[in-house]
């Protein structure tokens, strides 16, 4: 089945402790993608990777850090979380071609206390 | 910039009737505009995805439309059911782009 899987699906953690969320897609795709989501705030981007080694600042990178040393695998780093970053994660990934539509992942519910 | 909003921001409706969403932007040059259903603590999933050339396109109960001209989008639910319950997310495309611009979504509670 094609698939985004993002682990854990819930996560509580202390202010400064490092933490990485997993994100991982079995359909070969060279785009992934790392969202925030906020009530009343939609859906913003982090950081995206358009091929292995390449990755780029989204809207709100400040306090995140990615890696894309394989096609298959893009985790998303918070080496200093703060409560600001409690939030709903989603990775996602598609074609080289955005426009062909997302496959998300379930999501990852991340409370920073 | 470009930008995309939804209304309303919420709706509560009876289970069998219709509700519509509606979605404007400011994405330009426009390559496409999709639908996703999200489900509360789940991921987006795409429902419809529109062309500039597409006016209207269905998926089951779900009909959407497009109006490029003023850049309106439109998303009809017909004989609504419990299971619709979930935020429903506008998203655009620009065809000289790699991101995508996202609304905030409508969030649509249906009651028995």
């Amino acid at each position: 089945e094609a698939q985004v899987t993002q682990n854990p699906r819930y996560l509580i953690t202390v202010t400064g402790k490092k933490l990485t969320v997993t994100c991982s897609q079995n359909m070969n795709h060279e785009y992934m993608s790392w969202y925030r989501q906020d009530p009343g705030l939609g859906l913003r981007q982090i950081y995206y990777s358009m091929n292995v080694e390449v990755t780029d600042k989204g809207d709100v990178p400040e306090g995140y850090k990615v890696s894309r040393k394989e096609k298959r695998n893009f985790p998303l780093i918070l080496e200093s979380p703060s409560p600001n970053q409690t939030s709903l994660y989603f990775c996602a990934s598609s074609t080289h071609r955005v426009d062909y539509g997302y496959t998300f992942g379930s999501g990852t519910r991340l409370t920073v206390v | 910039k470009n930008q995309v909003e939804q209304s309303p921001q919420s709706l509560i409706i009876l289970e069998g009737k219709n509700c519509t969403l509606q979605c404007n932007y400011t994405v330009s040059p426009f390559s496409n505009l999709r639908w996703y259903k999200q489900d509360t603590g789940r991921g987006p999933v795409s429902l419809t995805i529109m062309t500039f050339s597409e006016n209207t396109k269905s998926n089951g109960r779900y009909t959407a439309t497009l109006d490029a001209d003023t850049k309106q989008s439109s998303l009809h639910i017909t004989a609504s059911q419990l299971s619709d319950s979930a935020s429903y997310i506008c998203v655009v495309s620009a065809s000289n782009d790699y991101k995508l611009s996202f609304g905030a979504g409508t969030t649509v509670t249906v009651r028995a």
